[in-house]
Parts: structure tokens; C-alpha cells; sequence
């Protein structure tokens, strides 16, 4: 119940398309859904997230669209540029009982040039 | 304002060793949490200190050990080393759960 599961493992974009990454949860007690960039030699950095009362946020040219009833989530990344090349990982919280953050397993974007 | 600050960046253990990892929390972060990643994985949630206590605890077993100090630092302590205990070693720091910083981490080599 408190795993997270993301696919695709790895992506290859062309310049200028859309990047989807998709995770789906099991514990409906989550309550808070972020998206974490990470480069190689650093620690993650936190993206955009949503909580689950909103089907879609959307800051520049990323978007999260959030599936309550499906119990799943996507990021989309419009425009892809070679910079937005790294991993990506969902994630999911809940504020009771601990405030602990599960991640999962990451994707590995490439955007080709 | 200097975010989340980890130390050593990296360190070469013998098995058996012990280790101790040290964290700085961003300015104004009172939570502390911390997450191993092996390569090519996501973070696996190790623990969470709140008011220098563990609040949380994941499946990791008790040679995997922290502190928290009262002005929100922490230590990461780990006994016995195995293999199997190479990862990067990450912190992250929070008010709330609504959004980690997180450290560049600490790559531990255990040889």
C-alpha cells in the first residue's frame, strides 16, 4: 500500500515534443503528489506537485493531470529541450501519521537535440 | 540562503566500518528526513527526525541509526558495514510534508 509505481524506466524525446511520465498509487491516504528533477552528481530538486482535490496544475511547461478515481498521475513536459535531460521521480505523501514522502523508482529522460 | 548542506560528498568505508553522515537543514526547516538511493534507483525513505526525535522509521534495519540536534542538524550513523550499504546518502529538510529540499548527498563506498 505505500508503493509508488512509474514507468516508462527510460525515455528518449525529440527536441521540441512531449515527455509523459506516468505513476500510479495504492493508499488513498496520500494526500500530496510532487515531482522531483534530478541530476547526475545532485540531489533531487522539487518540480511541481499537486494535491488531490485538483485534476490538473500546470506551471510553464510542465503539467501534472491527476486521476483521483484512476488513483494515478502523469507529468508532462511540453516543448522538451536537451536540458530537461535527466531522471525524474514521482512521489507521494501524506501529512498523518508522519509526513513520510515514497518515491518511485524514477525515469530516465533523454531530449534529443 | 544556503540550501540544504551534506557532508562529507563522498567517503570509501571497509566493510565492518562505521560511518556517520552529517546534515544541515535549510534555514527556517525544522524536519529533517533521511533517503538512500542506489544507482539507478529512487530514494528508499531511511528515517525522519522532528524535535530531535525519529518520528518515522522505513524498513531499514537498527545499524542504520540518527540524531538530531537543537538547532535541526542530524547525523546519519550507520554500523557494521556491508556491500550492499554503497549508495548516496541524501537529507532532506521541511517545514511540512509539502515538498523537500534535499542536499546533494554523501556517495558511500563500501570496499
Amino acid at each position: 500500500q505505500q508503493q509508488v509505481k512509474q514507468s516508462p524506466q527510460s525515455l528518449i524525446v525529440q527536441k521540441g515534443g512531449i515527455s509523459i511520465i506516468n505513476c500510479a498509487y495504492e493508499n488513498t491516504a496520500f494526500d500530496y503528489f510532487p515531482w522531483y528533477q534530478q541530476f547526475p552528481g545532485k540531489g533531487p530538486a522539487l518540480l511541481i506537485a499537486i494535491r488531490p482535490d485538483v485534476s490538473e496544475k500546470k506551471e510553464g511547461r510542465f503539467t501534472i493531470s491527476f486521476n483521483k478515481s484512476a488513483k494515478q498521475f502523469s507529468l508532462h513536459i511540453m516543448d522538451s529541450q536537451p536540458g530537461d535531460s535527466a531522471t525524474y521521480f514521482c512521489a507521494a505523501s501524506r501529512g498523518e501519521g508522519g509526513f513520510k514522502t515514497i518515491f518511485g523508482a524514477g525515469t530516465r529522460l533523454f531530449v534529443k537535440a | 540562503d544556503a540550501g540544504v548542506t551534506q557532508s562529507p560528498t563522498h567517503l570509501i568505508k571497509t566493510r565492518g566500518q562505521q560511518v556517520t553522515l552529517r546534515c544541515s537543514p535549510k534555514s527556517g526547516h525544522d524536519t529533517v528526513s533521511w533517503y538512500q538511493q542506489a544507482l539507478g534507483q529512487g530514494p528508499q525513505f531511511i528515517f525522519q527526525y522532528y524535535e530531535e526525535e525519529e518520528r518515522q522509521r522505513g524498513n531499514f534495519p537498527d545499524r542504520f541509526s540518527g540524531h538530531q540536534f537543537p538547532n535541526y542538524s542530524s547525523e546519519l550513523n550507520v554500523n557494521a558495514l556491508l556491500l550492499g550499504d554503497s549508495a548516496l546518502y541524501l537529507c532532506a529538510s521541511s517545514t511540512t510534508h509539502y515538498g523537500y529540499t534535499f542536499g546533494s548527498g554523501t556517495r558511500l563506498t563500501v570496499v
